[in-house]
């Protein structure tokens, strides 16, 4: 069975400070794929990033990066001089071939004060 | 860039009426899914679709729901007799292979009355 953890249920950060949110799966797949999703009070879910379980290069996007690694199972994603804008519920989310579906992790809201 | 489009973005329906909740794909993707979220709670699977057929389903999914692709393009979730309990953001997805491009559609918020 995979399960998704964010133990996180929320953070709240003043702009400008860095924050990481936690994410940390269980399957028992060689293969998979983690996601991170976000969600803002609109209600859409926004893709941010895939990976694949044989990369376990960091990847930094702009103000965001993730940092995954398999020996902990885990895949943290940082932003970085965190903006107002960036306030939305994030979700991580791991997907295995045999199910074909997304298992979501419960969220974490987070809310960056000006 | 491609979009998953659903329609209506909110619905409201009676008790024990039977709702129809309308996606349109991108257009060359092969899998299609439902997934649900009641308000507040997290994102959790319903149904996947492939080839005309379901690959998978969950055990929210009940002889309740079900799912068609009526005409190669659209991809519809039908709930027969709507519960309390199915009020809920419901959203469709597609992607190109099982696991790449996996885009979500904005929602259907259904609230049940």
């Amino acid at each position: 069975a995979q399960k998704v953890t964010q133990a996180q249920t929320e953070i709240s950060v003043v702009e400008k400070e860095d924050v990481t949110l936690d994410c940390v799966y269980e399957t028992r797949d060689t293969t998979y794929y983690l996601f991170w999703y976000k969600q803002p009070p609109s209600g859409e879910l926004v893709f941010l990033i895939r990976r694949n379980s044989f990369d376990e290069q960091n990847e930094i996007s702009g103000r965001y990066s993730w940092n995954f690694q398999k020996s902990t199972s885990s895949f943290n994603f940082t932003i970085t001089a965190s903006q107002v804008v960036d306030s939305a519920v994030y979700f991580c989310a791991l997907f295995n071939n045999a199910g074909n579906m997304l298992t979501f992790g419960g969220g974490t809201r987070l809310m960056v004060k000006p | 860039e491609p979009e998953v489009t659903q329609t209506p973005s909110h619905q409201v329906t009676q008790m024990g009426q039977e709702v129809i909740l309308r996606c349109v794909p991108i257009s060359n993707h092969l899998y299609f899914y439902w997934y649900r979220q009641i308000l507040g709670q997290k994102v959790e699977f319903l149904v996947s679709f492939y080839n005309n057929e379901i690959s998978e389903k969950s055990e929210i999914f009940d002889d309740q729901f079900s799912v068609e692709r009526p005409d190669g393009s659209n991809f519809t979730l039908k709930i027969r007799s709507t519960k309390l309990e199915d009020s809920a953001m419901y959203f469709c997805a597609s992607s190109g292979t099982a696991n790449y491009g996996y885009t979500f559609g904005s929602g259907t918020r259904l609230t049940v009355v």
